[in-house]
């Protein structure tokens, strides 16, 4: 079974700091992996989707690696602002069964 | 304006009393699929489904039914909801495929008492 782990479960930082959101996941055999943001009791909103075949995708400020050998993706977000504060979350596909698995997100503050 | 959309938003039940929580997409998406959230456990998966007439078993579909008769609606049936069923469901759909993103609806707060 797919396991997905995201470090750290919060983090908070001045704004305008750089912000390394870490994701990790048991079973390589995937078909892509996607990060959301999730804003508090709403729905969540995908940010970067990166197919298995591919190392990064960048969307304005927001750069997103993967390493499918080491089952690892990294969300970068540059020049953070008070509106980045929200949480993150990883979520990976998986080839055989096309089932969704999400990790339990990271929650981001950035403080004026 | 492309959209998932689920209803009703908010509702509050008793024990035993079947419900339906509708979701509709307007993107012709083939893939669509429910999730459960609640705190400390994340976003889990119910049901998802690949196309008309197709559907899998997530990581969660204890008393929980679906149907996709028509590409754009995919309800969630609670036979006989129980209070462990109280959480907040979200529907989603996405194209299918190695690009598949996804499209969350905007959720349904749901207490069973």
């Amino acid at each position: 079974k797919q396991e997905v782990t995201q470090i750290p479960a919060a983090l908070s930082v001045p704004e305008g700091e750089n912000l390394v959101l870490n994701c990790s996941f048991t079973d390589s055999a995937i078909y892509n992996l996607q990060w959301f943001r999730q804003d508090p009791g709403k729905g969540l909103t995908s940010l970067l989707l990166i197919q298995s075949s591919q190392r990064e995708q960048t969307s304005g400020r927001l750069n997103a690696s993967l390493d499918k050998s080491s089952g690892r993706s990294t969300l970068y977000i540059a020049a953070s602002q008070p509106g980045d504060s929200a949480t993150y979350l990883c979520a990976v596909t998986t080839w055989d069964d096309y089932k969704l698995s999400f990790g339990a997100g990271t929650t981001v503050t950035v403080r004026a | 304006e492309a959209q998932v959309t689920q209803n009703p938003r908010y509702l509050i039940t008793v024990t035993g009393k079947k419900l339906t929580v509708t979701c509709s997409q307007n993107m012709n998406h083939e893939y669509m699929s429910w999730y459960r959230q609640d705190p400390g456990l994340g976003l889990r998966q119910i049901y998802y489904s690949m196309n008309v007439e197709v559907t899998d078993k997530g990581d969660v579909p204890e008393g929980y039914k679906v149907s996709r008769k028509e590409k754009r609606n995919f309800p969630l049936i609670l036979e006989s909801p129980s209070p462990n069923q109280t959480s907040l469901y979200f529907c989603a759909s996405g194209t299918g495929g190695a690009g598949n993103t996804i499209y969350f609806g905007e959720g349904s707060w749901l207490t069973v008492v």
